[in-house]
């Protein structure tokens, strides 16, 4: 199975802050990779999916890059909506995996 | 309105078995490939199994297969995991949710259906 690691695993930012958010494949998945958010007690959502495509509906402060085995999720300015926790997701091969996830809290 | 309503979560003692179940609306089920994702309490999200358009692919992680199975009824719109042969570290919040088919990222996603195994 292909591993994911995110990096950090939390950390906190303050409003207006520019973050990146690091995951890393164990093996290469060209850019078979997807982002998500998801805050306390509701469903994961959706945020970018071929490692740089924005869903619809998406903020435009969210960015993704990355090919091969790094990829990143950049939020450009944190806003106050943003403070969740964010996971990416291989879908190169089965099993699909996540990673661990990564938690951004409010500095 | 895109929408997936997971049921049939509760608990249930080890070794026991449940049926989820996932109503699907908005949106032409039987076109889309569909998905079980779970999320331990406390914990990250783990994928469990996908079923292609027409259940021709099916795919479980190796945590439960054996003993989960996944089904879908397209005259009907939903999408069913069977569960069996339950364990503890099977309790988890489970999650149905959309993609395309040959595209493996999720969305949307249900609000998400709690099954709990405990003696």
């Amino acid at each position: 199975a292909i591993r994911m690691t995110q990096s950090p695993s939390s950390f906190s930012a303050s409003t207006g802050d520019r973050v990146t958010i690091t995951c890393r494949a164990s093996q290469g998945i060209s850019s078979y990779l997807a982002w998500y958010q998801q805050k306390p007690g509701k469903a994961p959502k959706l945020l970018i999916y071929a490692a740089s495509t924005l869903q619809s509906g998406v903020p435009s402060r969210f960015s993704g890059s990355g090919s091969g085995t790094d990829f990143t999720l950049t939020i450009s300015c944190l806003q106050s909506e943003d403070f969740a926790t964010y996971y990416c997701q291989q879908y190169y091969s089965y099993p699909i995996t996540f990673g661990q996830g990564t938690r951004l809290e409010i500095k | 309105e895109v929408q997936l309503v997971e049921s049939g979560g509760g608990l249930v003692k080890p070794g026991g078995s449940l049926r989820l179940s996932c109503a699907a609306s908005g949106f032409t089920f039987s076109s889309y490939s569909m998905n079980w994702v779970r999320q331990a309490p406390g914990k990250g999200l783990e994928w469990v199994s996908s079923i292609s358009s027409s259940s021709s692919y099916i795919y479980y992680a190796d945590s439960v297969k054996g003993r989960f199975t996944i089904s879908r009824d397209n005259a009907k719109n939903s999408l069913y995991l069977q569960m069996n042969s339950l364990r503890a570290e099977d309790t988890a919040v489970y999650y149905c949710a959309r993609s395309n088919s040959g595209s493996y990222w999720f969305d949307p996603w249900g609000q998400g259906t709690l099954v709990t195994v405990s003696s």
